[in-house]
C-alpha cells in the first residue's frame, strides 16, 4: 500500500538549533515526493520537491530510496519556520498526492 | 491572495441536510482537487477532476459528490450520507498531469455539523 509517515506530531526546538523533520514513505515503484508547509493563517503551499533538489528558506530534502525516507532538514532554525509541514507522495498516474499526518515545527526564541 | 477561492469560511448544518461546498479558481488549471483534513490524520483526497466534465473518487468519497461543468469551477457536495462530516475541508488545483504541477490550495472552509 502507498503510504507516508511522519512520526513525529510536534517537534519543538530553539532558535538556532538544527532541525529534521523525518518522513518515510512506502511506495512500489520510484517515487515523487514533496514537502508543503502551513504557516499559521495561511494556505497550504509547497515547500520543495525531490526532483528540484533545491533548498528554499533554507530547508533541504534528500530522498533516500534504500531507507524509504525523505527527511527536512535545516542547519539553523529560525522562529519564521514555526508551521505545520506535511510530507507528501505522488500516486497513480495523475497529479494525484498522498500527505503524511504532518508534523508541527515549533521554534522558540 | 487570489488564484483559488472557497467559500463559505464556516458551514454549519443540521444532521440529515445536504451542503455544497464552492471553490473557484481562476488560474486556468485544467485540474482540481478536494481534500479533507482532520486532525492528526493529514490530508485526505475526496475527488479530483482532471478536465471538465469528468472526475474520479479519491480515497475517502462516500457520502460526498461533485461537479465539473465548468473549468473554474468544482463544488463539493456533502450528503446525509457521510456519516462524520464535521472537518475541515480544503480544495485544490494544478495545471495538468504534469507529476510536478504545483498544486495551489484555497483557504478551506470549516464544515460543523450541529
Amino acid at each position: 500500500a502507498q503510504r507516508v509517515t511522519q512520526p513525529e506530531k510536534l517537534l519543538s526546538v530553539f532558535k538556532g538549533a538544527p532541525v529534521e523533520l523525518k518522513c518515510n514513505y512506502s511506495y512500489s515503484g520510484s517515487p515523487e515526493l514533496f514537502w508543503y508547509v502551513q504557516y499559521s493563517r495561511q494556505r497550504l503551499q509547497l515547500l520543495l520537491r525531490h526532483i528540484s533538489r533545491e533548498s528554499i528558506k533554507g530547508f533541504t530534502a534528500d530522498l533516500n530510496k534504500g531507507e524509504t525516507s525523505f527527511h527536512l532538514k535545516k542547519p539553523f532554525a529560525q522562529e519564521e519556520d514555526s508551521a505545520m509541514y506535511y510530507c507528501a507522495l505522488k500516486s497513480g498516474g495523475y497529479n494525484k498526492l498522498i500527505f503524511g499526518a504532518g508534523t508541527r515545527l515549533a521554534v522558540h526564541p | 491572495d487570489g488564484g483559488i477561492t472557497q467559500s463559505p469560511k464556516y458551514l454549519f448544518r443540521k444532521e440529515g441536510q445536504n451542503v455544497t461546498l464552492s471553490c473557484e479558481q481562476n488560474l486556468n488549471h485544467d485540474a482540481m482537487y478536494w481534500y479533507r483534513q482532520d486532525p492528526g490524520q493529514g490530508l485526505r483526497l475526496i475527488y479530483y477532476s482532471q478536465i471538465v466534465n469528468d472526475f474520479q473518487k479519491g480515497d475517502i468519497a462516500e457520502g460526498y459528490s461533485v461537479s465539473r461543468e465548468k473549468k473554474e469551477s468544482f463544488p463539493l457536495t456533502v450528503t446525509s450520507a457521510q456519516k462524520n462530516p464535521t472537518a475541515f475541508y480544503l480544495c485544490a488545483s494544478s495545471m495538468g498531469q504534469n507529476p510536478y504541477n504545483e498544486q495551489f490550495f484555497g483557504p478551506g472552509t470549516r464544515l460543523t455539523v450541529l
